[in-house]
């Protein structure tokens, strides 16, 4: 069964503060690794990670995919408050198509 | 180009009873997939559709079916409702099946079984 635990559960950092979120994996025919931001609402994509792509940047945010040790980070620098939100980890893969496994999330807050 | 949009937002049924969500993909994605979240088991793949037809499945009960349209958008069903299925339902849309490139998620509907 594909398996997503993300680490750690919960963060509490300040203003401008760097954070690093985790994301293993277990999964056949890993076909991609994607983040998402959730806040009060439904998830917004933040990125996708496949074979051929291992490394994304987005302004202050970034990914990397290290298929080898089967895992993900997503890297925050300059912490603001609304990088407040839940941080999603999911991966496609196996036999599924358009099966998305999801971690439990980490919950991120971002202090004054 | 108009985000992924659910109907209706809110829901509130008693249980036994049956309901019906929507879901309009992005225009020209063909790929539907539907997701429940709980707090207590966050977010849990339903299925998903494909040019009208059902890619795969999840570990629900047969209650929860659902069928895409020829204009790709899609509905769920939910009959003989429990406790247990109040929940946000989001429905996700990508271009291609298969896990080869993006899902944007819909605004959700949050189902409450009283």
């Amino acid at each position: 069964e594909d398996k997503v635990v993300q680490s750690p559960l919960s963060l509490v950092v300040h203003e401008g503060d760097t954070v690093t979120l985790n994301c293993s994996y277990e999964v056949t025919n890993f076909r991609s690794l994607l983040w998402y931001k959730q806040e009060k609402k439904a998830p917004t994509f933040l990125f996708m990670l496949t074979s051929s792509g291992i490394e994304k940047k987005s302004g202050r945010l970034s990914s990397i995919l290290d298929k080898k040790e089967l895992f993900s980070i997503l890297n925050i620098t300059a912490t603001q408050t609304g990088d407040s939100a839940i941080y999603l980890c999911a991966v496609a893969g196996g036999t599924s198509y358009g099966k998305l496994t999801f971690g439990q999330g980490t919950i991120l807050t971002v202090h004054p | 180009k108009a985000g992924v949009t659910q109907t209706p937002r809110y829901l509130i049924k008693t249980r036994g009873q049956q309901v019906t969500l929507s879901c309009s993909p992005i225009s020209g994605h063909r790929s539907v997939s539907w997701y429940q979240q709980t707090p207590g088991q966050g977010l849990q793949f339903l299925f998903e559709y494909f040019s009208e037809t059902q890619r795969n499945k999840g570990n629900f009960p047969g209650r929860f079916s659902g069928r895409q349209f020829s204009n790709s958008r899609s509905e769920m069903n939910v009959s003989t409702l429990e406790l247990g299925d109040s929940a946000l339902y989001l429905c996700a849309s990508s271009f291609l099946a298969g896990g080869h490139n993006e899902q944007f998620f819909g605004p959700g509907t949050r189902l409450t079984v009283l």
